[in-house]
């Protein structure tokens, strides 16, 4: 079974604060994939990766990093968080056998920002 | 752009009735469509898919047709369960792009 892991399920933070949020994935994918999910909004694509060292903005890049040093793991970063980051963040996975190929999900970090 | 649009929630049935829930989309390229389901407190989990127009997907009772002449990739259960209680994201991805482009998602509550 792929299995997407991330570090914290549920996650408390103060403005300004930096902060990190962890996705690693057993499978030995080469796509790697953080969006946020917001009500009424759908899920949204932040930042992806489809190498080590190699990051690609998505829709909603602003206020956010990512780091991708080690091929299983991909980071989120908010350099400063604010409260309208206050969201449930997805990591997803997937293999490079062709562009319709499915995406596999962590069970979400829910950011709290105060 | 690619875009999904979906039915608004929530929708709420009782045990063993029919469910629909529509989805229809715009894409640049050719796409391929998807349902997503997230269960209360989980990630997402692909559900089922169709790369090409006229394909049927099913799984687990669940069943979608790729329709090109419509644009729509609606989802339907001939006898829904409690236990299909879920948010439900239709999703497409096309060869011109390389991300899943989502619907805003439907909640189903299925009650006794």
């Amino acid at each position: 079974d792929v299995k997407v892991t991330q570090s914290s399920r549920y996650l408390v933070k103060r403005t300004g604060e930096k902060v990190f949020l962890e996705c690693v994935q057993d499978m030995d994918h080469e796509n790697m994939f953080w969006y946020r999910q917001d009500p009424g909004l759908g899920l949204r694509l932040i930042y992806f990766s489809y190498d080590v060292k190699m990051k690609e903005k998505g829709d909603i890049p602003e206020g956010y990093s990512v780091s991708r040093e080690k091929k299983e793991r991909f980071s989120l970063i908010l350099e400063s968080a604010s409260t309208n980051q206050t969201s449930m963040y997805l990591c997803a996975s997937s293999d490079d056998r062709g562009p319709y190929n499915e995406q596999f999900f962590g069970p979400g970090t829910r950011l709290t920002v105060l | 752009g690619d875009s999904v649009t979906q039915m608004e929630g929530p929708v709420t049935l009782s045990e063993e009735a029919f469910l629909t829930i529509n989805c229809t989309y715009t894409a640049t390229g050719y796409p391929s469509l998807f349902w997503y389901v997230q269960y209360p407190g989980e990630g997402l989990q692909l559900l089922l898919k169709a790369t090409k127009a006229d394909d049927k997907g099913s799984n687990k009772g669940f069943e979608a047709t790729y329709r090109k002449e419509t644009t729509s990739f609606h989802l339907e259960k001939g006898s829904v369960q409690v236990s299909d209680s879920a948010v439900y994201f239709c999703a497409l991805i096309t060869n011109t792009a390389s991300k899943l482009t989502f619907g805003t998602g439907t909640r189903l509550q299925v009650t006794l």
